[in-house]
């Protein structure tokens, strides 16, 4: 019962190669988030999408860019990877009601380990 | 960023022992304060959480306790086993968005 599906789930591209990572969803949830994780760190927000609305965080590079073309499916495009872009790259959802939730709990895809060279 | 700090970063407890992670924050209109398991090569899990309302909340050898005034909260293990060694997160929570701190390593020895 995959709720968060990210493919592929290893990826490796060339310094400077373009390269989609996916994500897609079968909970319907409005949110979706993606981090970037490297060894040993905390997962870093890199944006997140509250149903169409783009929310990108001040210190995520230009080289990062995202598209959400409908609720179930979101992208992430690295436009010129580079050496410090390897990393594990998660993608999340959570059910944003405007309403006060018990919980806003997330639910994580099993992330793409990109790997550049 | 946001910010969230975590203590202790590497925790090494013996199995049946229990195990105390502190998560400070300094927004005082944090309203919601969850804890997430990331097991080595899987992905985070939320495995408790709490609002502002509530002091404390329990689920099986899993706690969490919350002190509004002091800016902070716990997760309790207790009868710590081998599996819930694991990296453990307290992310801030603040519209929409969770920003992760460093993590606590947490290590149970059989």
């Amino acid at each position: 019962d995959a709720m968060v599906i990210q493919n592929p789930r290893y990826q490796v591209t060339q310094f400077g190669k373009p390269v989609t990572l996916s994500c897609s969803q079968t909970l319907n949830h409005n949110v979706m988030y993606w981090y970037q994780q490297k060894s040993s760190q905390a997962p870093k927000l890199l944006f997140h999408y509250y149903d169409k609305d783009f929310n990108n965080e001040a210190d995520t590079p230009d080289n990062f860019q995202s598209r959400r073309p409908n609720t179930s499916f979101c992208f992430l495009d690295i436009r010129s990877p580079g050496l410090g872009d390897a990393a594990m790259y998660l993608c999340a959802t959570s059910r944003e009601s405007g309403r006060l939730p018990e919980s806003y709990e997330q639910y994580f895809g099993p992330g793409t380990r990109l790997t550049v060279t | 960023g946001e910010n969230v700090e975590q203590h202790p970063s590497t925790l090494s407890v013996q199995e049946g022992d229990s195990a105390v992670i502190k998560c400070t924050y300094s927004d005082s209109a944090s309203n919601y304060f969850p804890w997430y398991k990331q097991e080595l090569g899987k992905r985070p899990q939320l495995i408790i959480d709490i609002r502002s309302n509530v002091g404390e909340k329990k689920d099986q050898r899993i706690a969490v306790t919350l002190n509004k005034t002091a800016k902070h909260f716990s997760l309790h293990i207790t009868e710590t086993q081998p599996e819930d060694s694991a990296v453990y997160f307290c992310p801030l929570y603040n519209f929409n968005k969770f920003y992760f701190g460093s993590g606590t390593k947490l290590n149970v020895k059989p």
